[in-house]
């Protein structure tokens, strides 16, 4: 059975800098490329960031360009968020999402961030 | 960068009744349209890949239709699980995803 275990999150100050993780099992997680998503309270989905099964080709949403870093360590089957100079407008629940050649087929249940002073 | 757009914002529907839930590409996709299911509180589900693929373990009475730019989910017959909020997302030009801003099904 597929399964993402997200944690990390939490209350943060603006400016502030936080790290996700979320550990895959049930698959080969060297095999797949992984993404962040995520969604505001009450509003909708939101890719975050891609990287693909090596670690070799990452991608970013523009809104987080230059303040967030994704990576992976594939003999831990794990992914990692690093997130710095957080705003209010990051605070969500993040998810990890596995996929598949673009698809994201499997989600994991998500990790609450809030920005706030 | 894609835009999806879905409609209605919101379907109000009985049990037992068929829904029909739109979604359109600002750009041909092809058949890279997946559907979503995400009720309160949980991670969104999987249910349609490439437009018409039902994913693994999702009932019958959900099916998908469209290519190009214009997308149909449908839900034969509701059952009260089913109410819920529906996202599309495309495949077909990334990066980035892009996730449409959803329909919720409430019961009427």
């Amino acid at each position: 059975e597929v399964q993402l275990v997200e944690s990390g999150g939490g209350l943060v100050q603006p400016g502030g800098s936080l790290r996700l993780s979320c550990v895959a099992s049930g698959f080969t997680f060297s095999t797949y490329e992984m993404n962040w998503v995520r969604q505001a309270p009450g509003k909708g989905l939101e890719w975050v960031s891609y990287i693909g099964s090596s670690g070799s080709a990452i991608f970013y949403a523009d809104s987080v360009k230059g303040r967030f870093t994704i990576s992976r360590d594939n003999a831990k089957s794990s992914l990692y968020l690093q997130m710095n100079s957080l705003r209010a407008e990051d605070t969500a629940i993040y998810y990890c999402a596995r996929g598949n050649d673009g698809l994201p087929d499997y989600w994991g249940q998500g990790t609450l961030v809030t920005v706030s002073s | 960068e894609i835009v999806l757009t879905q409609s209605p914002a919101t379907l109000s529907l009985s049990p037992g009744e068929r829904a029909t839930l739109s979604c359109r590409a600002s750009q041909s996709i092809s058949s890279y349209l997946a559907w979503f299911q995400q009720k309160p509180g949980q991670a969104p589900r999987l249910l349609i890949y490439d437009a018409s693929n039902r994913a693994t373990g999702i009932p019958a009475r959900f099916s998908g239709s469209g290519s190009g730019t214009d997308f149909t989910l449908t839900i034969s017959s509701l059952e009260p699980e089913d109410f819920a909020v529906y996202y599309c997302q495309q495949r077909g030009n990334w990066p980035p995803w892009t996730f449409g801003q959803g329909t919720k099904v409430e019961i009427k």
